[in-house]
Protein backbone atom coordinates (compact mmCIF):
# COMPACT_ATOMS: atom_id res chain seq x y z
CA UNK A 1 0.00 0.00 0.00
CA UNK A 2 1.23 3.29 -0.76
CA UNK A 3 1.85 5.37 2.57
CA UNK A 4 3.69 8.75 3.93
CA UNK A 5 5.08 8.41 7.36
CA UNK A 6 5.88 11.40 9.40
CA UNK A 7 7.09 10.05 12.64
CA UNK A 8 7.83 12.97 14.37
CA UNK A 9 4.15 14.58 15.72
CA UNK A 10 6.49 17.63 17.25
CA UNK A 11 9.36 19.74 17.06
CA UNK A 12 11.02 22.86 17.91
CA UNK A 13 14.34 24.83 16.76
CA UNK A 14 16.06 28.09 17.91
CA UNK A 15 15.64 31.29 15.50
CA UNK A 16 18.24 31.33 12.68
CA UNK A 17 19.02 27.46 13.45
CA UNK A 18 18.45 24.61 10.88
CA UNK A 19 15.95 21.82 11.13
CA UNK A 20 15.22 18.81 9.62
CA UNK A 21 11.47 17.18 9.32
CA UNK A 22 11.62 13.67 8.42
CA UNK A 23 9.03 12.24 5.97
CA UNK A 24 9.39 8.10 4.18
CA UNK A 25 7.20 6.75 1.78
CA UNK A 26 6.07 3.36 0.62
CA UNK A 27 5.32 2.90 -3.22
CA UNK A 28 6.32 0.21 -5.65
CA UNK A 29 5.93 3.15 -8.36
CA UNK A 30 8.77 4.17 -10.03
CA UNK A 31 7.45 7.88 -11.16
CA UNK A 32 6.00 9.32 -9.17
CA UNK A 33 6.20 13.05 -6.90
CA UNK A 34 7.06 13.94 -3.51
CA UNK A 35 5.36 17.30 -2.29
CA UNK A 36 5.33 19.39 1.40
CA UNK A 37 3.09 21.69 2.20
CA UNK A 38 2.94 24.35 5.16
CA UNK A 39 -0.29 24.88 7.06
CA UNK A 40 -0.27 28.22 9.14
CA UNK A 41 -2.81 28.35 12.07
CA UNK A 42 -4.55 30.21 9.64
CA UNK A 43 -5.55 27.16 7.90
CA UNK A 44 -4.44 27.40 4.45
CA UNK A 45 -2.34 24.90 2.80
CA UNK A 46 0.81 26.60 1.36
CA UNK A 47 2.86 24.65 -1.20
CA UNK A 48 6.98 24.86 -0.54
CA UNK A 49 8.67 22.29 -2.95
CA UNK A 50 8.72 19.51 -4.67
CA UNK A 51 10.62 16.49 -5.82
CA UNK A 52 10.68 14.26 -8.75
CA UNK A 53 11.38 10.71 -8.26
CA UNK A 54 13.60 10.68 -11.67
CA UNK A 55 14.88 14.08 -10.45
CA UNK A 56 19.02 13.59 -9.98
CA UNK A 57 19.50 17.20 -8.17
CA UNK A 58 17.75 17.55 -4.81
CA UNK A 59 14.61 20.53 -5.20
CA UNK A 60 15.87 23.62 -3.59
CA UNK A 61 13.52 27.08 -2.92
CA UNK A 62 14.95 29.52 -1.46
CA UNK A 63 15.65 28.16 2.91
CA UNK A 64 13.65 25.53 1.95
CA UNK A 65 15.71 22.16 0.87
CA UNK A 66 14.51 18.56 0.04
CA UNK A 67 16.91 15.96 1.11
CA UNK A 68 15.58 12.83 -1.45
CA UNK A 69 17.12 9.29 -0.01
CA UNK A 70 15.70 7.21 -2.92
CA UNK A 71 17.03 3.81 -2.09
CA UNK A 72 15.77 4.70 1.30
CA UNK A 73 12.45 6.02 0.44
CA UNK A 74 13.04 9.04 2.58
CA UNK A 75 12.52 13.04 1.55
CA UNK A 76 12.93 14.82 4.16
CA UNK A 77 12.76 18.73 4.60
CA UNK A 78 15.47 21.13 5.90
CA UNK A 79 14.64 24.76 6.80
CA UNK A 80 17.77 26.81 7.22
CA UNK A 81 17.73 30.37 9.10
CA UNK A 82 14.43 29.13 11.05
CA UNK A 83 12.05 32.23 11.55
CA UNK A 84 9.42 32.51 13.93
CA UNK A 85 6.69 32.68 11.18
CA UNK A 86 8.27 29.43 10.15
CA UNK A 87 6.13 27.94 12.97
CA UNK A 88 3.12 25.85 11.65
CA UNK A 89 2.40 22.12 10.67
CA UNK A 90 4.26 20.87 8.21
CA UNK A 91 3.14 17.89 5.65
CA UNK A 92 4.78 15.70 3.34
CA UNK A 93 2.77 14.16 0.28
CA UNK A 94 2.81 11.72 -2.81
CA UNK A 95 1.48 11.44 -6.14
CA UNK A 96 2.09 7.83 -7.29
CA UNK A 97 1.61 7.22 -10.91
CA UNK A 98 -1.69 6.97 -12.40
CA UNK A 99 -4.01 9.79 -13.66
CA UNK A 100 -6.04 13.09 -11.55
CA UNK A 101 -2.64 13.82 -9.10
CA UNK A 102 -4.12 12.35 -6.30
CA UNK A 103 -2.15 13.42 -2.95
CA UNK A 104 -1.45 10.92 -0.48
CA UNK A 105 -0.42 13.42 3.00
CA UNK A 106 1.56 12.17 5.80
CA UNK A 107 0.05 12.81 9.37
CA UNK A 108 2.13 16.08 9.46
CA UNK A 109 4.97 17.30 12.04
CA UNK A 110 4.06 20.67 14.22
CA UNK A 111 6.97 22.77 13.84
CA UNK A 112 7.37 25.38 16.84
CA UNK A 113 10.54 28.12 16.04
CA UNK A 114 11.42 29.55 19.49
CA UNK A 115 13.36 33.35 19.72
CA UNK B 1 -2.40 33.45 -8.77
CA UNK B 2 -4.18 30.67 -8.09
CA UNK B 3 -7.32 31.63 -6.26
CA UNK B 4 -9.47 28.91 -4.30
CA UNK B 5 -12.53 30.12 -2.37
CA UNK B 6 -14.49 27.73 0.44
CA UNK B 7 -18.28 29.21 1.09
CA UNK B 8 -17.54 29.36 5.03
CA UNK B 9 -14.64 29.56 7.42
CA UNK B 10 -17.18 27.91 10.02
CA UNK B 11 -20.05 26.17 10.01
CA UNK B 12 -22.06 24.93 12.98
CA UNK B 13 -24.63 22.48 12.01
CA UNK B 14 -27.29 20.12 13.97
CA UNK B 15 -27.19 16.12 13.23
CA UNK B 16 -29.48 15.20 10.19
CA UNK B 17 -29.04 18.46 8.32
CA UNK B 18 -28.11 18.63 4.89
CA UNK B 19 -25.18 19.99 4.90
CA UNK B 20 -23.41 21.50 1.55
CA UNK B 21 -19.78 23.08 1.04
CA UNK B 22 -19.01 24.80 -1.73
CA UNK B 23 -15.51 25.51 -3.57
CA UNK B 24 -14.65 27.54 -6.30
CA UNK B 25 -11.71 27.78 -8.14
CA UNK B 26 -10.41 30.31 -11.00
CA UNK B 27 -7.60 29.46 -12.63
CA UNK B 28 -9.60 26.59 -15.15
CA UNK B 29 -8.10 23.72 -12.94
CA UNK B 30 -9.52 20.29 -14.55
CA UNK B 31 -8.88 18.69 -11.46
CA UNK B 32 -10.48 19.63 -7.94
CA UNK B 33 -10.53 17.75 -4.60
CA UNK B 34 -12.05 17.55 -1.75
CA UNK B 35 -10.41 16.13 1.46
CA UNK B 36 -11.28 16.18 5.01
CA UNK B 37 -8.43 16.89 8.01
CA UNK B 38 -8.06 15.58 11.57
CA UNK B 39 -5.41 15.43 14.03
CA UNK B 40 -3.38 13.04 13.62
CA UNK B 41 -4.54 11.28 10.30
CA UNK B 42 -3.32 14.33 7.70
CA UNK B 43 -5.35 14.71 5.22
CA UNK B 44 -7.68 12.42 3.52
CA UNK B 45 -9.24 11.84 0.08
CA UNK B 46 -13.15 11.96 0.17
CA UNK B 47 -13.96 12.90 -4.03
CA UNK B 48 -12.06 14.17 -6.64
CA UNK B 49 -13.73 15.17 -10.06
CA UNK B 50 -11.74 15.47 -13.19
CA UNK B 51 -13.98 16.79 -15.59
CA UNK B 52 -17.23 18.45 -15.21
CA UNK B 53 -20.05 16.14 -13.87
CA UNK B 54 -17.28 13.54 -13.73
CA UNK B 55 -16.10 12.12 -10.07
CA UNK B 56 -14.52 9.56 -8.56
CA UNK B 57 -14.91 8.16 -4.89
CA UNK B 58 -11.28 8.96 -2.69
CA UNK B 59 -10.16 7.09 0.45
CA UNK B 60 -13.53 7.92 2.85
CA UNK B 61 -16.47 8.69 0.65
CA UNK B 62 -19.71 7.20 2.89
CA UNK B 63 -21.40 9.59 4.02
CA UNK B 64 -20.88 12.15 1.31
CA UNK B 65 -21.58 13.07 -1.77
CA UNK B 66 -20.51 15.47 -4.41
CA UNK B 67 -21.43 17.93 -7.63
CA UNK B 68 -19.83 19.40 -10.53
CA UNK B 69 -21.68 21.14 -12.80
CA UNK B 70 -19.68 24.19 -13.61
CA UNK B 71 -15.79 23.24 -14.12
CA UNK B 72 -14.74 26.31 -11.46
CA UNK B 73 -17.20 24.56 -8.83
CA UNK B 74 -17.32 21.63 -6.37
CA UNK B 75 -19.55 21.42 -3.82
CA UNK B 76 -19.37 18.59 -1.44
CA UNK B 77 -22.61 17.54 0.40
CA UNK B 78 -22.67 16.01 3.56
CA UNK B 79 -26.96 14.06 3.11
CA UNK B 80 -27.51 13.71 6.77
CA UNK B 81 -24.76 15.34 8.93
CA UNK B 82 -23.24 13.29 11.82
CA UNK B 83 -21.02 14.15 15.07
CA UNK B 84 -18.03 11.86 13.39
CA UNK B 85 -17.79 14.36 10.37
CA UNK B 86 -16.58 17.63 12.40
CA UNK B 87 -13.63 18.01 10.88
CA UNK B 88 -11.67 20.77 8.85
CA UNK B 89 -12.50 20.45 5.43
CA UNK B 90 -10.60 21.02 2.63
CA UNK B 91 -10.87 21.69 -1.23
CA UNK B 92 -7.85 21.82 -3.99
CA UNK B 93 -7.08 22.28 -7.59
CA UNK B 94 -5.26 21.33 -9.86
CA UNK B 95 -3.96 20.97 -13.83
CA UNK B 96 -4.23 17.65 -15.15
CA UNK B 97 -0.69 16.47 -15.55
CA UNK B 98 0.29 12.95 -16.69
CA UNK B 99 4.05 13.45 -14.78
CA UNK B 100 2.43 14.36 -11.45
CA UNK B 101 4.03 17.21 -10.91
CA UNK B 102 1.37 19.25 -11.11
CA UNK B 103 1.21 21.04 -7.60
CA UNK B 104 -2.50 21.42 -5.91
CA UNK B 105 -3.84 24.69 -4.53
CA UNK B 106 -6.13 24.82 -1.64
CA UNK B 107 -8.53 27.08 -0.41
CA UNK B 108 -8.52 28.04 3.25
CA UNK B 109 -10.79 25.18 4.35
CA UNK B 110 -13.79 25.20 6.28
CA UNK B 111 -14.26 23.99 9.51
CA UNK B 112 -17.28 22.18 10.32
CA UNK B 113 -18.94 21.41 13.73
CA UNK B 114 -22.01 18.77 13.80
CA UNK B 115 -23.74 19.19 17.09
Amino acid sequence: AQKITQTQPGMFVQEKEAVTLDCTYDTSDQSYGLFWYKQPSSGEMIFLIYQGSYDEQNATEGRYSLNFQKARKSANLVISASQLGDSAMYFCAMIPSGGYNKLIFGAGTRLAVHP
Amino acid sequence: DVKVTQSSRYLVKRTGEKVFLECVQDMDHENMFWYRQDPGLGLRLIYFSYDVKMKEKGDIPEGYSVSREKKERFSLILESASTNQTSMYLCASSLISGGGRETQYFGPGTRLLVL
